[in-house]
């Protein structure tokens, strides 16, 4: 069974320009996260989908991120303009289980790691 | 709101030592708890969960056990080897999505 796919694995931008993250979730996955990873931190969620509708984006700085999941399998998650604090990895999950259910795993992938000058 | 805190590291132990990494939790309700762990060049993976209190997850020789009169679930094995090395973090599931510990990096050396 395929895993969750992210792209790029690495990206390196300066400051005010823009860039986006793929993620491919685990085919049959309803559940749809990103997480936001500093260097030396935990895991922070930035958003979570239910299919295509969002369920929680309360920590998602709105300003400068988005994210969709328009068809509902596959996720986008843009920074315009970046700063240099988004300097991070960005870790997309999914889960089979709804959002609501709370004993089910989340599933990562192997995160993009970008880096702003 | 719900929270977790687990021991700094790093962590630097001999093969075959005995191992305890520290984690308690906040939460209201009843979480779920997880034990996660990132090896090097990889993607965070579940180690093992508990869903409900006094039950054990166990996975690789690892065990942690959900104590809900001490809000704790740390991490136990007792012979690390050097592929044990890795970052291991602690999380719940509450009535919120999936929130972590800060992680403490393990180092085992032969």
């Amino acid at each position: 069974e395929a895993g969750v796919a992210q792209s790029p694995r690495y990206k390196i931008i300066e400051k005010r320009q823009s860039v986006a993250f793929w993620c491919n979730p685990i085919s049959g996955h309803a559940t749809l996260y990103w997480y936001q990873q500093i260097l030396g931190q935990g895991p922070k969620l930035l958003i979570q989908f239910q299919n295509n509708g969002v369920v929680d984006d309360s920590q998602l700085p709105k300003d400068r991120f988005s994210a969709e999941r328009l068809k509902g399998v596959d996720s986008t998650l843009k920074i315009q303009p970046a700063k240099l604090e988004d300097s991070a990895v960005y870790l997309c999950a999914s889960s089979l289980v709804a959002g609501t259910d709370n004993t089910g795993e989340l599933f990562f992938g192997e995160g993009s790691r970008l880096t702003v000058l | 709101g719900n929270s977790v805190t687990q021991m700094e590291g790093p962590v630097t132990l001999s093969e075959e030592a005995f191992l305890t990494i520290n984690c308690t939790y906040t939460a209201t309700g009843y979480p779920s708890l997880f034990w996660y762990v990132q090896y090097p060049g990889e993607g965070l993976q579940l180690l093992l969960k508990a869903t409900k209190a006094d039950d054990k997850g166990s996975n690789k020789g690892f065990e942690a056990t959900y104590r809900k009169e001490t809000t704790s679930f740390h991490l136990e094995k007792g012979s690390v080897q050097v592929s044990d090395s890795a970052v291991y973090f602690c999380a719940l599931r509450g009535n919120t999505p999936l929130v972590f510990g800060k992680g403490t990096r393990l180092s085992v050396i032969a």
